[in-house]
């Protein structure tokens, strides 16, 4: 069926150091990826998403992308900062069923 | 325009009782989807309803259900509450795009 392999499953990084987290979709139809950030007790936050027909998407210190081919995609964080430490979750989502496929989420520590 | 909004946000239920959750999507909004998040399963999808009709249905068993209304307002009922229902229960609203924004949730403890 489809699943979402999301790893590391926790990552600690000094602040100022990069980030990088891996997800991997088995469903070859889908076609949207996107990432939310949540913080301990708050909602999850929409903060990036890439489309199957864009390789690579930047939003300021994030970035995102996408290799159809291997079915991976990846966030990217860099110049870290401590209040990015949050659980990081991706998802997959394909027209042909209307559902997003969650990860099972990053823990994302940022030490100051 | 407001968030997704649910209603209550905290719940204390006895096993075997049957409980109501209620979501309010942001205006204009026909898409909306409900997950169970527990620490240990992460985010499971529960089902999606758009214009009042069921789309899609995770793997959860028969006790769980859900309607949407002309509104667009959606509720989602767990009958016979079993410990293991014990989680933050999301909601979450798109339009005819691919952005999905969640509410802040109801956490259902079951005791």
């Amino acid at each position: 069926g489809e699943n979402v392999e999301q790893h590391p499953s926790t990552l600690s990084v000094q602040e100022g150091d990069s980030a990088v987290i891996k997800c991997t979709y088995s469903d070859s139809a889908s076609n949207y990826f996107p990432w939310y950030k949540q913080e301990l007790g708050k909602r999850p936050q929409l903060i990036i998403d890439i489309r199957s027909n864009v390789g690579e998407k930047k939003d300021q210190r994030i970035a995102v992308t996408l290799n159809k081919t291997a079915k991976h995609f990846s966030l990217h964080i860099t110049e870290t900062q401590p209040e990015d430490s949050a659980v990081y979750f991706c998802a997959a989502s394909s027209p042909r069923t209307y559902k997003y496929i969650f990860g099972t989420g990053t823990r994302l520590k940022v030490l100051a | 325009k407001a968030g997704v909004t649910q209603t209550p946000r905290y719940l204390i239920k006895t096993r075997g009782q049957q409980v109501t959750l209620s979501c309010s999507p942001i205006s204009g909004h026909r898409s909306v989807s409900w997950y169970q998040q527990t620490p240990g399963q992460g985010l499971q999808f529960l089902f999606e309803y758009f214009s009042e009709t069921q789309r899609n249905k995770g793997n959860f068993p028969g006790r769980f259900s859900g309607r949407q209304f002309s509104n667009s307002r959606s509720e989602m009922n767990v009958s016979t509450l079993e410990l293991g229902d014990s989680a933050l229960y999301l909601c979450a609203s798109r339009s005819e795009g691919y952005e999905q924004y969640f509410g802040p949730g109801t956490r259902l403890t079951v005791t």
